[in-house]
């Protein structure tokens, strides 16, 4: 099976501060994204990457960045961290398809609180 | 992106009995619409998917039904069991991009 293993696992930040969580992926998959899970909210796209040193908006893209420094590799970065940042935060790969979205494997999650 | 709305956002029905989740979408070019299931505490996992030119799929218990006209598609889950509660999330995607947009998920649970 797909393996996605996110880091940390969990995180407590301070208001300000910078936080990088990371993903790493060992699927040889070209696509990886970022969700950020709030309740009623369902999973909402951060960024994605179709291609190492590439990464493309997704729908709440405002406060965060992200890094592709490989095909295995993509992080998530919190430059100044907010109490609104405080969500799970899911790292997902996905095989590029033919004719649009292939299946997307999701890791464990990163539960950051922001205080 | 495409917007994706999803209801209800909870649901619970007696151990036996169905449980149909519904979602519709904005995008009528959009042509993939998986459905996800994430148990307490876990990764949502993919459990059921449709494409465009088809208009049912079933596997065991799963039913998924999709009205392109009516840009709704939906998940029905036959002779509900304890083990079916969790969060379900439907989703959709746009031809030649790789990207999911998801519903706001539905809690479902299933009493004995």
């Amino acid at each position: 099976e797909a393996a996605v293993t996110q880091s940390p696992r969990s995180k407590v930040a301070v208001t300000g501060g910078k936080v990088t969580l990371s993903c790493h992926q060992t699927n040889n998959h070209d696509y990886m994204y970022w969700y950020r899970q709030d309740t009623g909210h369902g999973l909402r796209l951060i960024h994605y990457s179709y291609v190492a040193d590439s990464t493309e908006k997704g729908d709440i893209p405002d406060g965060y960045k992200a890094s592709r420094p490989s095909q295995e590799n993509f992080s998530l970065i919190l430059e100044l961290a907010s109490l609104s940042q405080t969500a799970v935060y899911f790292c997902a790969s996905s095989d590029r398809g033919g004719d649009g979205a292939e299946t997307l494997y999701f890791g464990s999650g990163t539960r950051l609180t922001v205080l | 992106g495409e917007q994706v709305e999803q209801l209800p956002s909870i649901l619970r029905v007696q151990e036996g009995s169905s449980a149909s989740i519904n979602c519709s979408y904005e995008d009528s070019a959009s042509n993939y619409f998986p459905w996800y299931k994430q148990e307490p505490g876990e990764n949502p996992k993919l459990i059921i998917d449709i494409r465009s030119n088809m208009e049912r799929k079933q596997i065991q218990e799963l039913i998924v039904l999709l009205d392109k006209k009516a840009k709704r598609f939906s998940l029905h889950i036959t002779d509900t069991q304890p083990g079916d509660s969790a969060m379900y999330f439907c989703a959709a995607s746009r031809p030649n991009y790789n990207v999911l947009y998801f519903g706001s998920g539905t809690k479902l649970t299933v009493e004995p």
